[in-house]
């Protein structure tokens, strides 16, 4: 079956730019989750979903990172104002529920460079 | 708030030889604990998990680990080594929130296997 996709697999923008990263989530899964990997590190969350609800975004850096969600299946993350710092891959992951029990499946990432 | 180590950044192995892959976590009560490989340019895929069940869990590919509660460890293993296990592997520990449970991954050790 699909599992979860990303869009797109690279995206390459200059400082100060928006950008839009796109998560479909497999299908029926109701928890949403997005993270960062910076190179040689390993995933940071960012923010979860239950639903179309972020049940936590206590990982988003700053305010010009944003997520949204709003029926409960894709989901894109946002970021204003883009800087060096946030080059990154951006990993989204799916699960059918939000318990420890419940594997999150992982997407490939969108690779984000800013020069 | 949990955390998980990883001995060692990269650990390189002969083909057909012992692979052993450290981890620690910081918890006062057994979590949830896992282990995910990344094959380059893919998404994570778990590998296995413990969930307080048998102490030696045993997952895909021939892997397998061994909650220490009095080591506070989890060390991944697997007797043989294949070219196909040369890959990034994340260790990650659950933290039980009030709605969900957060997984915080370990910054991840670079196998690779040589011929």
């Amino acid at each position: 079956g699909a599992g979860v996709s990303q869009t797109p697999s690279n995206k390459v923008t200059e400082k100060g730019k928006y950008v839009e990263l796109r998560c479909d989530p497999i299908s029926g899964h109701t928890a949403l989750y997005w993270y960062r990997q910076s190179l040689g590190q390993g995933p940071e969350f960012l923010i979860y979903f239950q639903g179309t609800g972020a049940a936590d975004d206590s990982g988003l850096p700053n305010d010009r990172f944003f997520a949204v969600r709003p029926e409960g299946s894709v989901s894109t993350l946002k970021i204003q104002r883009t800087e060096r710092g946030d080059s990154a891959v951006y990993l989204c992951a799916s699960s059918f529920g939000a318990g420890s029990y419940n594997e999150q499946f992982f997407g490939p990432g969108t690779r984000l460079t800013v020069l | 708030a949990q955390s998980v180590t990883q001995l060692g950044s990269h650990v390189s192995v002969s083909e057909g030889a012992l692979v052993l892959l450290r981890c620690n976590y910081s918890s006062s009560v057994p979590p949830y604990l896992f282990w995910y490989v990344q094959y380059p340019n893919q998404g994570l895929q778990l590998l296995l998990k413990y969930t307080s069940a048998a102490t030696l869990v045993k997952g895909i590919n021939g892997f397998e680990a061994e909650f220490k509660k009095s080591e506070t460890s989890f060390h991944l293993t697997k007797p043989s080594a294949h070219m196909s296990d040369a890959a990034e592997y994340f260790c990650a520990v659950s933290e039980t929130l009030t709605s969900y449970d957060k997984v915080i991954f370990g910054p991840g050790t670079s196998l690779s296997v040589i011929p």
